[in-house]
């Protein structure tokens, strides 16, 4: 059975940096496509990053120069790494796997709010 | 990257069929059969219902049916049932190999 179980979220400080992990089981993280989504607090999802198995990597306009998106192929494991955090940075983060084109798996998401 | 549009709301009443529209460009919607729907309920995760314009995955109910014309996709849900009310967002893949949604659409059933 696939899970994604994201962890890492928290209340930051705008300017300040933040780790999100997303544990994988039930397939090879490595193997796979696999992206960020976030959400802001009662509006739409936006995409945020991908990470394809060949390690090719594409950002989203508004956040490329401060996420940088990784895995950790001993762990089975994807992050995002955050920095430069702004207000509008505030979401709830899901990461997810599926084809290259459509999201078939999510996880639960966890909650990053940025203020001071 | 500009979202790709939808109509805030739509509502239907049981037993009925109601579409919800999303219009790109020739950039992403009408450039590729990547259009993918996604299903949402309050706190909870997306789950996908359509992917590559009109495929179901395994367990979605064929009341739920997918379809593209040019530059606008459309989801189609018949036979309206009361859990299906929820929101719901259309995403296509577009030529700077990236991934865009639209705003999303909040299903009401009567």
């Amino acid at each position: 059975e696939v899970q994604l179980v994201e962890s890492g979220g928290g209340l930051i400080q705008p300017g300040g940096s933040l780790r999100l992990s997303c544990a994988a089981s039930g397939f090879t993280v490595s193997s796979n496509y696999m992206t960020w989504v976030r959400q802001a607090p009662g509006k739409g999802l936006e995409w945020v990053s991908v990470i394809y198995s060949g390690g090719s990597t594409y950002y989203a306009d508004s956040v490329k120069g401060r996420f940088t998106i990784s895995r950790d192929n001993s762990k089975n494991t994807l992050y995002l790494q955050m920095n430069s955090l702004r207000a509008e940075d505030t979401a709830v983060y899901y990461c997810a796997t599926g084809s290259g084109t459509y999201f078939e798996y999510w996880g639960q998401g966890t909650l990053v709010t940025v203020s001071s | 990257q500009s979202a790709l549009t939808q109509p805030a709301s739509v509502s239907g009443s049981p037993g009925q069929s109601i579409t919800i529209s999303c219009t790109g460009t020739s950039s992403d919607v009408g450039g590729y059969n990547y259009v993918s729907w996604y299903q949402q309920h309050p706190g909870k995760a997306p789950k996908l219902m359509i992917y590559d314009v009109s495929n179901r995955p395994s367990g979605v109910s064929n009341r739920f049916s997918g379809s593209k014309s040019g530059n606008t996709a459309s989801l189609t849900i018949s036979g309206l049932q009361a859990e299906d009310e929820a929101d719901y967002y259309c995403s296509s893949y577009t030529s700077s190999t990236t991934m865009v949604f639209g705003g999303g659409t909040k299903l009401t059933v009567l």
